[in-house]
């Protein structure tokens, strides 16, 4: 069964450009995460999909962050336009539900320059 | 505001020996108690998730323990291998489904 899938691995930007990252979760999970983790750090809840419906976006930064999950499959995260600070791994996780265990992807480094 | 800390921050070991690292938690009520190993530059992968009126999970060499009435968690790694070198992270799922993420141990593994 193939994991979460994430792209892209790496992505360096100038700031004030725009960024996407895009998700793909495992077939069948309802619940789908996207996490932001600095160095040194655990993950930090940026917005929480039941299906299609965002159910936590309480810590989306909504003045330049944005998500959308079509379908209540795929998603996919956009920062415009990208600061300095926004630098961080961002990690897709999905789960059968709000109570299950969770399965990362890789995630997706960005370099903000 | 509900917190979860874990110690020490980092931590070195050689090779063979046993290691157990702490969680220390507010979080009140809770539904269950995650371990995750995140290794350099990959997402985090689950060790053991533990409710509330569960005391210890194994998943081989990991083993995990929970004291709901002092808010503690240890993961105990016997028999170390370098492959265990990693980040350790515990998480705490509140009732409401969110979870509160630690800052992890970072474990190293010598030869």
């Amino acid at each position: 069964e193939a994991g979460v899938v994430q792209s892209p691995r790496y992505k360096i930007i100038e700031k004030k450009q725009p960024v996407a990252f895009w998700c793909n979760p495992i077939s069948g999970h309802n619940t789908l995460y996207w996490y932001r983790q600095n160095l040194g750090q655990g993950p930090e809840l940026l917005i929480r999909y039941e299906n299609e419906e965002a159910v936590d976006d309480s810590q989306l930064p909504k003045d330049r962050f944005s998500a959308e999950r079509l379908k209540g499959v795929d998603s996919t995260l956009k920062i415009q336009p990208a600061e300095l600070g926004d630098s961080a791994v961002y990690l897709c996780a999905s789960s059968w539900d709000p109570t299950g265990e969770l399965f990362f992807g890789e995630g997706s480094r960005l370099t903000v320059l | 505001k509900n917190q979860v800390e874990q110690s020490p921050q980092s931590l070195i070991i050689l090779e063979g020996k046993n290691c157990t690292l702490q969680c220390n938690y507010t979080v009140s009520p809770f539904s269950n108690l995650r371990w995750y190993k995140q290794d350099t530059g990959r997402g985090p992968v689950s060790l053991t998730i533990m409710t509330f009126s569960e005391n210890t999970k194994s998943n081989g060499r990991y083993t995990a323990t929970l004291d709901a009435d002092t808010k503690q968690s240890s993961l105990h790694i016997t028999a170390s291998q370098l492959s265990d070198s990693a980040s350790y992270i515990c998480v705490v799922s509140e009732i409401n489904y969110q979870l509160i993420w630690g800052a992890g141990t970072k474990l190293i593994i010598k030869p």
